[in-house]
C-alpha cells in the first residue's frame, strides 16, 4: 500500500539552529500539507501546498516557516531558527483531490522535533 | 471559540460494550467531516468519512447532525484493538483542503 515517509522519526536541535523536515508523498497525489501535534494537543494546520506553491496557510506558520517541493518527490519543511515551542510531532500529509472533496488525507508518521 | 469540540474522555469500556462518541462543529458553512483514529504517539488515520443520512462501516456508525452541528460515533462490540484516541475532523468549503481536529476522545477498551 503506498505510504507518506517522513526523516528523519526524531530530530533533537539545539534553539536558533535551522532544521530541514522531509517528507515523501505517495507519487500520484496533487495537494501537500504540513500539521503539527504539540505533546498532549490538537493536530493543529501549517500550510497546505499544490501546484509548486502555497495554497493556504495558518496563524502558526510565520516567517520561520517555509516549504519546498525541490524535486518531484519530495515535500519539506524548514525552520529557520527554531524555539523551544516549536517542539511538537510534524505530520506530512498528501490527497489525491482537496480533502474537502470527500478525497483521504494520508498522513506520514511524523517527525518528532525537540528543541533543547 | 474552537472549531471542533469533542467529549474529553478517557473512556474505559469492557470488551463488547457499545460506545459512543460526540463532537460539535463551530462553523455552519463546514463541508466534509471524518473520524480519524490515532494510536499513541503515531500518526492520524481515517477511520470513515461522515455523509448527511448517516453511514455504518462494520461495528462503526457514524451520524451527522447539520441542524445542531453535531457529529457522533458509535462503536458496537468494541474490540481491545479499538482502544485509541478518536478525532473527530472537519474540513471548511471555503478553505484548500485545510482540515480542523478536535483534541480526540480517548478509548480503553479492556478484557
Amino acid at each position: 500500500e503506498p505510504e507518506v515517509t517522513q526523516t528523519p522519526s526524531h530530530q533533537v536541535t539545539q534553539m536558533g539552529q535551522e532544521v530541514i523536515l522531509r517528507c515523501v508523498p505517495i507519487s500520484n497525489h496533487l495537494y501537500f500539507y504540513w500539521y503539527r501535534q504539540i505533546l498532549g494537543q490538537k493536530v493543529e494546520f501549517l500550510v497546505s501546498f499544490y501546484n509548486n506553491e502555497i495554497s493556504e496557510k495558518s496563524e502558526i506558520f510565520d516567517d520561520q516557516f517555509s516549504v519546498e517541493r525541490p524535486d518531484g518527490s519530495n515535500f519539506t519543511l524548514k525552520i529557520r531558527s527554531t524555539k523551544l515551542e516549536d517542539s511538537a510531532m510534524y505530520f506530512c500529509a498528501s490527497s489525491a483531490e482537496l480533502t474537502g472533496a470527500g478525497s483521504e488525507a494520508f498522513f506520514g508518521q511524523g517527525t518528532r522535533l525537540t528543541v533543547v | 471559540r474552537k472549531e471542533v469540540e469533542q467529549d474529553p474522555g478517557p473512556f474505559n469500556v469492557p470488551e463488547g460494550a457499545t460506545v459512543a462518541f460526540n463532537c460539535t462543529y463551530s462553523n455552519s458553512a463546514s463541508q466534509s467531516f471524518f473520524w480519524y483514529r490515532q494510536d499513541c504517539r503515531k500518526e492520524p488515520k481515517l477511520l470513515m468519512s461522515v455523509y448527511s443520512s448517516g453511514n455504518e462501516d462494520g461495528r462503526f456508525t457514524a451520524q451527522l447532525n447539520r441542524a445542531s452541528q453535531y457529529i457522533s460515533l458509535l462503536i458496537r462490540d468494541s474490540k481491545l484493538s479499538d482502544s485509541a484516541t478518536y478525532l473527530c475532523v472537519v474540513n471548511k468549503g471555503s478553505t484548500l483542503g485545510r482540515l480542523y481536529f478536535g483534541r480526540g476522545t480517548q478509548l480503553t477498551v479492556w478484557p
